[in-house]
């Protein structure tokens, strides 16, 4: 079974809106942490924003938010203010496992497209 | 220096050449992998390095031979390959501890064509 989802392989959203980029997950840890990575058209993957399974508080960086809903088991990420750089492919991730045994599960990715 | 260099960037070769792909990370990090990306698939996980020793290996074709001499070069040597390994091969390092996220540093990728 997949263990991360993301639904959407596209998404388009107008300059300076604000939008959203699901992605569900499935583990039977007690403890994990989620990712959402950035991947421009040049390949490299850039790490945007954490959430641990323990956190109470939904996470932030700068205009990256991720709308953790833990009984839901999902990860959104929320961009707000969407400029022209944003386009892009966006992976949500998740870590599981110990600290010497980690292991990173990926989704399929959204494109990501804004639109001037 | 960007934080994990992988070299080649770019690299064509034919079904019984042997190559080698290069990544190198100036983080201090203790784990390095390999991923492999294709078109509409999610990452594949290829290999991991803890404190240069194999921890995990997914089942990749014996044609995929990774080497890590140090905490900070990886290695991977192909030799033999088939066209379907055409692919972006991503070079990741990670911190391994608790007091760490754990998130993975990733390199810009080595876009390999098989012919």
């Amino acid at each position: 079974a997949q263990k991360i989802t993301q639904t959407q392989p596209g998404m388009f959203v107008q300059e300076k809106e604000a939008v959203t980029l699901d992605c569900t997950y499935d583990t039977s840890d007690q403890s994990y942490g989620l990712f959402w990575y950035k991947q421009p058209s040049s390949g490299e993957m850039i790490f945007l924003i954490y959430q641990g399974s323990y956190d109470e508080q939904n996470a932030t960086e700068g205009r990256y938010s991720l709308n953790f809903q833990k009984a839901r088991k999902s990860a959104n990420l929320v961009i707000s203010a969407s400029q022209l750089g944003d386009s892009a492919m966006y992976f949500c991730a998740m870590r599981e496992g110990t600290s010497g045994t980690y292991k990173y599960i990926f989704g399929t990715g959204t494109r990501l497209k804004v639109l001037a | 220096e960007t934080g994990v260099t992988q070299t080649p960037r770019h690299l064509v070769m034919g079904m019984t050449n042997k190559k080698s792909l290069k990544c190198e990370q100036h983080l201090g990090h203790n784990a390095m992998y390999w991923y492999k990306q294709s078109a509409k698939k999610p990452l594949e996980l290829m290999f991991v390095y803890s404190l240069e020793e194999r921890v995990e290996n997914n089942s990749v074709p014996s044609r995929f031979s990774p080497e890590c001499p140090n905490s900070s070069h990886l290695f991977l040597h192909l030799h033999t390959l088939q066209p379907e390994d055409s692919a972006l091969y991503l070079c990741a390092s990670s911190q391994r501890d608790r007091a760490n996220t754990g998130e993975l540093f990733f390199g810009e990728g080595s876009r390999l064509t098989v012919l």
